[in-house]
């Protein structure tokens, strides 16, 4: 079973809406971590936001927020007022315990911003 | 910025030859570990190294093989090179502490793309 299935592979929206990107991941493991990255072109990984299994809220960060759903393994990416800037390829990942910088990652969702 | 360089940017081998890619870490960073990303795909992890030692290993055969230095760069090495390892290879960095667990703030360089014909 994938670890980690994000079943957009592309994803429009207007300037200055907001998008939900999709996450979906499979553990057994009680502690886990789950990370959201963006990769443009340049092929750098950028970090945008963290959540813990343990964690009781959702992490936000500046316009970004991660819709963290433990019963259904959902944790879903939420961008608000989308820039031409947000077009890149964004990607889930999950570490399991303390494993260091070991990810499983997603295929990724391409998101383009429309002017 | 990252603080995390690696090198090449660019390169193109033949098949069955060698490759070594290079990593400077982000300073005072002591894990190191080393993903493959093919065309299309999202990464995947090959190895990772800790304070010198492999620390975990994915699925990947021995010919890709590693090395992490005192100073905490960090080597990748693929032998034999086949078409399929045309890839990005991402290196990424951070500060581990054993008692208090992984840190969550995780760098990565922006790649080396290797092409092989």
């Amino acid at each position: 079973a994938q670890k980690i299935t994000q079943t957009q592979p592309g994803m429009f929206v207007q300037e200055k809406e907001a998008v939900t990107l999709d996450c979906t991941y499979d553990t057994s493991d009680p502690s886990y971590g789950l990370f959201w990255y963006k990769q443009p072109s340049s092929g750098e990984m950028i970090f945008l936001i963290y959540q813990g299994s343990y964690d009781q809220q959702n992490a936000t960060e500046g316009r970004y927020s991660l819709n963290f759903q433990k019963a259904r393994k959902s944790a879903n990416l939420v961008i608000s007022a989308s820039q031409l800037g947000d077009s890149a390829m964004y990607f889930c990942a999950m570490r399991e315990g303390d494993a260091g910088n070991q990810f499983y990652f997603g295929t990724g969702t391409s998101l383009t911003v429309i002017p | 910025e990252t603080g995390v360089t690696q090198s090449p940017t660019h390169l193109i081998k033949t098949r069955g030859q060698q490759v070594t890619l290079r990593c400077s870490s982000q300073s005072g960073h002591n894990t190191v570990s080393w993903y493959q990303q093919a065309l299309g795909q999202g990464p995947q992890f090959i190895f990772q190294y800790y304070r010198e030692e492999e620390n975990g290993r994915g699925n990947f055969p021995p010919r890709f093989s590693g090395l992490q230095f005192p100073n905490y760069s960090s080597e990748l090495n693929v032998n034999a090179l086949e078409l399929d390892d045309s890839a990005l290879y991402l290196c990424a960095s951070s500060l581990r502490d054993i008692e208090e667990g992984s840190g969550n703030t995780i760098y990565f360089g922006e790649g080396s793309w290797l092409t092989v014909v």
